[in-house]
This record gives C-alpha cells, structure tokens and sequence, in this order.
C-alpha cells in the first residue's frame, strides 16, 4: 500500500522519560488491534493487544490506549529504556480469519 | 506457544537467478500464513497469504509466488530474481479462523546483485 514506499518517522526521547506512539485507523469495524516492536534485522515481535470492548490495557511498562470514537490507538512506554529503540508498528483488523493492516511503522530512538 | 522457522537469515542472489524461502509453522495445526516483504526503513507490505494447503492470495502483481504444500509449511519462489526483489522477507502464522495476533519469523535479508 501507499505506506510501505515512505521512509518511516522518527521520535526522539530522553532516556527515562516516558514514550507515547500513536497511531490513526480508518475502519470503524476494526475490532482487534495491536503493537509490535521490531529491532533492526530481526522479525516484529508482540507487544500488547486490545479489543474493541476495551478502551485502555496495561502490561509491563507498556499501555495500550483505544479511542474508538477518532479512531485512534497509542502506546505508552513507561520510563524508556536504550533497549526500546526499535520501529513500533500498529496493527488492526476486523473479525474472524480477517488479514491484519498495518500501520506505517514508527523509529523510536532513545536518547542516553 | 506457535513458532515460526524461517531460513536462510541472509541470502545472496544473482539477477535472474531462481529463489526458494521456505518457512515452516510448529506448535498450532491449521495456521493462517503471510509472506511479508520490507525494504529498509520502511514499512512491512503483505505479498501473500493462505488459509490451507493449496489456498494462496496475492496481493499484489510481482515476480515472485507462493504455495503451500503441507499444511505446515510456506513457500516463496521466483523463477528469475530482478534487483527490485531486494528486501526483507518475514513469514509469519496466526490462528485459523481468528484475527488474532501474527508470530513473526527472524526473517530472510534477500539481496540481489
């Protein structure tokens, strides 16, 4: 699609401080959605995941935050870390045995 | 836990030579799979995908295929490699009949010369 050609966006942190990565959907019957985190040369990895009956879930150091209503996802990074440098890609999709989408991706680099 | 075998890690083909990725799935019967491709710094584009043997969708035109000849098992080809072809390749397993999250391979780093 459209975002695979673009170079991916950056943000830039203090080490310690905490992260936000948002993420904008278009379908409104997007009903499963979810981060990954892919470190350079390696396969993304789960991070969290949320449904749609839900608007926030937490995990260790990370939050997951859904508000349907603008069709907008973040992810929360408590304390960032040098290690969470990475891209972060959203995903989302729409009921059973439905492919995912996925988001442009965003770089996270932390500084030290 | 499903996990997703994916080699070689790095490959180095001449143009207009043949390729052959293959990925295989353990720990759940029955995988929805996708071939991935990213080029780098750049975002993941979906190439193929299956729900059972012998069930492949294409999701854009290119000079590559996919087949899936055992239940477990994923496939990407080419018959003759163009430098466009260059990338990225991550195969990845999700559970049938869910939309649930993809397992990721460690990916193929395919470069063509």
């Amino acid at each position: 699609g459209e975002s695979v050609g673009l170079h991916l966006p950056t943000l830039s942190v203090q080490e310690g401080d905490n992260s936000i990565i948002n993420c904008a959907y278009s379908n409104s019957a997007s009903d499963y959605f979810i981060w990954y985190k892919q470190e350079s040369g390696k396969g993304p990895q789960f991070i969290i995941d949320i449904r749609s009956n839900m608007d926030k879930r937490q995990g260790q150091r990370v939050t997951v935050l859904l508000n349907k209503t603008v069709k907008h996802l973040s992810l929360q990074i408590a304390a960032t870390q040098p290690g969470d440098s990475a891209v972060y890609f959203c995903a989302e999709s729409t009921g059973a045995n439905s492919k995912l989408t996925f988001g442009k991706g965003i770089t996270l680099s932390v500084r030290p | 836990s499903q996990t997703i075998h994916q080699w070689p890690a790095t490959l180095v083909q001449p143009v207009g030579s043949p390729l052959s990725l293959e990925c295989t799935v353990e720990g759940t019967s029955n995988p929805n799979l996708y071939w991935y491709r990213q080029a780098a710094g750049r975002g993941l584009q979906l190439l193929f995908y299956s729900v059972g043997i012998g069930q492949i969708s294409s999701e854009v035109p290119q000079n590559l295929s996919a087949s899936r000849p055992q239940d477990r098992q994923f496939i990407l080809s080419s018959k003759k490699l163009l430098l466009s072809d260059s990338g990225f390749y991550l195969c990845a397993g999700q559970r049938l009949a869910t939309n649930e999250k993809l397992f990721f391979g460690s990916g193929t780093q395919l470069s063509v010369l």
